[in-house]
């Protein structure tokens, strides 16, 4: 099984900063790899797939990048809707997610 | 507009069963796939089960095997997810997705609202 790591577990910035969410596959995954965003009470919303593909309707503030074993979403400057647990997911090789990022806005 | 709207959770005794439902609308449901998330409390995303578009097959993580099957109705729009054999570890919401093409291993572009399973006596 293809294990994701993610980090920071916990990340609080504020309006308007800079925010870094790092994936890390065990093995690699070449660019198969998908970004969640979810809120809380809410299901799962599809932000990037295919390691940098914005899904429609997605802000241009959200990027993703990466290949191979590490991956990087990037929300240029935060919003207070950006508040959030992100979720990394890989289908090269059935399908797992990774234990999450919390995005808090200070 | 996408839309699935997923019913038959509940709570549910130790062994016993429960039958999942997702209606589908908006899209061409056969062509693509679909799969149930699980996601326990407080916890995080757990795929379990996929059913490829156009005719595909069946998958399934090592966790459910034997225990759950997965299985559509084109006709109905629907997908369905037969739980037998519950586990306290199964309580969860179940999500159904849908995938953004017909093979499984996929990412999922639409979501349902989920449905609670509990298994407790």
């Amino acid at each position: 099984e293809i294990v994701l790591t993610q980090s920071p577990a916990t990340l609080s910035l504020s309006p308007g900063e800079r925010a870094t969410l790092s994936c890390r596959a065990s093995q690699s995954i070449s660019s198969y790899l998908a970004w969640y965003q979810q809120k809380p009470g809410q299901a799962p919303r599809l932000l990037i797939y295919d390691a940098s593909n914005r899904a429609t309707g997605i802000p241009a503030r959200f990027s993703g990048g990466g290949s191979g074993t590490d991956f990087i979403l990037t929300i240029s400057s935060l919003e207070p809707e950006d508040s959030a647990v992100y979720y990394c997911q890989q289908r090269s090789n059935w399908l797992t997610f990774g234990g999450g990022t919390k995005v808090e806005i200070k | 507009e996408v839309q699935l709207l997923e019913s038959g959770g509940g709570l549910v005794q130790p062994g016993g069963s429960l039958r999942l439902s997702c209606a589908a609308s908006g899209f061409t449901f056969s062509s693509y796939s679909m799969s149930w998330v699980r996601q326990g409390p407080g916890k995080g995303l757990k795929w379990v089960s996929g059913f490829s578009g156009s005719g595909g097959g069946t998958y399934y993580a090592d966790s459910v095997k034997g225990r759950f099957t997965i299985s559509r109705d084109n006709s109905k729009n629907t997908l369905y997810l037969q739980m037998n054999s519950l586990r306290a570890d199964d309580t969860a919401v179940y999500y159904c997705a849908k995938g953004r093409g017909s093979w499984f291993e996929d990412s999922f572009d639409y979501w349902g609202q989920g449905t609670l399973v509990t298994v407790s006596s």
